[in-house]
């Protein structure tokens, strides 16, 4: 089974710094990941996601992600975090055999925080 | 268009009561799923439909029915429930079926439910 871990529950920088949320994943096979966003009260949002390919991977509103298998690795990362990014973040992977193909397993969750 | 939308935003229900939830996406996706989303929780699959049909029932409890009138909506029934399913519960949908791992998920804002 695949699954996937989000190191921090809360991440907390200052406007400007860099952001970097961690995941790391098991996986017997190749990994399909994914981040997604969520504001407060909204649903969720695709950032980026990695199948196959380039392990860089960027996606939406400044942030990227690489694809470390070595270190079973998925962190995000932003270079400089505005205030609309505090949000809660979710790592996810898709399930690879069974009942559980192509079903999302989302992380815990991290909250990011960003201070003037 | 790539939203998905979702009636009623917030539903306030006694134990008695039966109420449906409503999604809709016109992007010509062919998968929908129901999410339930504790709060400071990931979200967690209740249903899946593969061109209208019922792929996939997370083992959720009968007083959940879900119904797929056609490829655009997405309902959830609900009747009798209790005090403990009070969440966010979250529609999404996705181009490819959820037999594939490539499965990028777009979700609607979500219904706020309250269960008294």
């Amino acid at each position: 089974a695949q699954s996937v871990t989000q190191l921090g529950s809360h991440v907390s920088v200052s406007e400007g710094a860099l952001v970097l949320l961690r995941c790391n994943y098991s996986s017997s096979v190749p990994p399909y990941l994914f981040w997604y966003v969520q504001y407060p009260n909204q649903g969720l949002q695709l950032l980026l996601k990695y199948t196959t390919g380039a392990t860089l991977v960027k996606g939406i509103n400044g942030f990227e992600a690489e694809f470390k298998k070595s270190e079973t690795s998925f962190h995000l990362t932003k270079p400089s975090a505005h205030m609309s990014d505090a949000a809660e973040y979710f790592c996810a992977v898709s399930g690879a055999g069974g009942t559980s193909y192509g079903k999302l397993t989302f992380g815990q969750g991290t909250i990011l925080t960003v201070h003037p | 268009d790539t939203e998905v939308t979702q009636t009623p935003k917030h539903l306030v229900m006694g134990m008695t009561n039966k109420k449906s939830l409503k999604c809709e996406q016109h992007m010509g996706h062919r998968a929908m799923y129901w999410y339930k989303q504790k709060a400071k929780k990931p979200p967690e699959l209740m249903f899946v439909y593969s061109y209208e049909k019922l792929s996939i029932n997370e083992s959720v409890p009968s007083r959940f029915s879900p119904e797929c009138p056609n490829s655009s909506l997405l309902n959830l029934h609900l009747h009798a429930l209790q005090p403990e399913d009070s969440a966010l519960y979250l529609c999404a949908s996705s181009a490819k079926t959820s037999m594939s791992r490539d499965n990028e998920q777009y979700f609607g804002p979500g219904t706020r439910l309250t269960v008294t």
